[in-house]
């Protein structure tokens, strides 16, 4: 089992809908989750951290985090055409590892 | 404050040859880690830094390896490369190392291409 799994997607939503991006976790001793984003031919970047269980929001981000179900997830409300990107899942178990990767598509 | 800088930003090397890539983090950032990032296998721990000592490693042969400097930059060392280490290589570093609410920050990373 992998220790970070995400569906590789792609995913496509249309202009305005809801993204709902999904991981889950192998090791349930892990205190800390991370979204990133990276754009095609970019370095990732941080969108956003969570580390209690529930919700957590951020301008059009909603992260949230089950850690009985070792489920992290990330929405995206209003999705622009300037969200297509990949979203890597992080989770820190010691070291910081990260998921494959979804790849989502934002169609005008 | 100037992010995490990466050189060269690209390299074409032979296969047998090795290579040196070099990360400078942010400034006040004491841990720096190492990815590398391919297609197929996404982004893969290859080890973590931290005041000059290695804490973390991944699952990677010793080909690989890595040493940082006092004033926290890190140099990358892979060893009689590989065609299969053609990748981008990045560089992330984080306040206090990977522990809780420590994010990593990434460079824009280095393209090898092993021929």
């Amino acid at each position: 089992q992998k220790e970070v799994e995400q569906n590789s997607g792609p995913l496509s939503v249309p202009e305005g809908a809801i993204a709902s991006l999904n991981c889950t976790y192998s090791d349930r001793g892990s205190q800390s989750f991370f979204w990133y984003r990276q754009y095609s031919g970019k370095s990732p970047e941080l969108i956003m951290s969570i580390y209690s269980n529930g919700d957590k929001e951020d301008g059009r981000f909603t992260a949230q985090l089950n850690k009985a179900s070792q489920y992290v997830s990330l929405l995206i409300r209003d999705s622009q055409p300037s969200d297509s990107a990949t979203y890597l899942c992080a989770v820190n178990i010691g070291d910081m590892r990260f998921g494959a990767g979804t790849r989502l598509t934002v169609k005008p | 404050k100037a992010g995490v800088t990466q050189t060269p930003r690209y390299l074409i090397k032979t296969r047998g040859q090795q290579v040196t890539l070099s990360c400078s983090p942010i400034s006040g950032h004491r841990s720096v880690s190492w990815y590398q990032q391919t297609p197929g296998q996404g982004l893969q721990f290859l080890f973590e830094y931290f005041s000059e000592t290695q804490r973390n490693k991944g699952n990677f042969p010793g080909r690989f390896s890595g040493r940082q400097f006092s004033n926290s930059r890190s140099e990358m060392n892979v060893s009689t490369l590989e065609l299969g280490d053609s990748a981008l290589y990045l560089c992330a570093s984080s306040l206090m190392g990977t522990g809780p609410n420590s994010p990593l920050h990434f460079g824009n990373g280095t393209r090898l291409t092993v021929t």
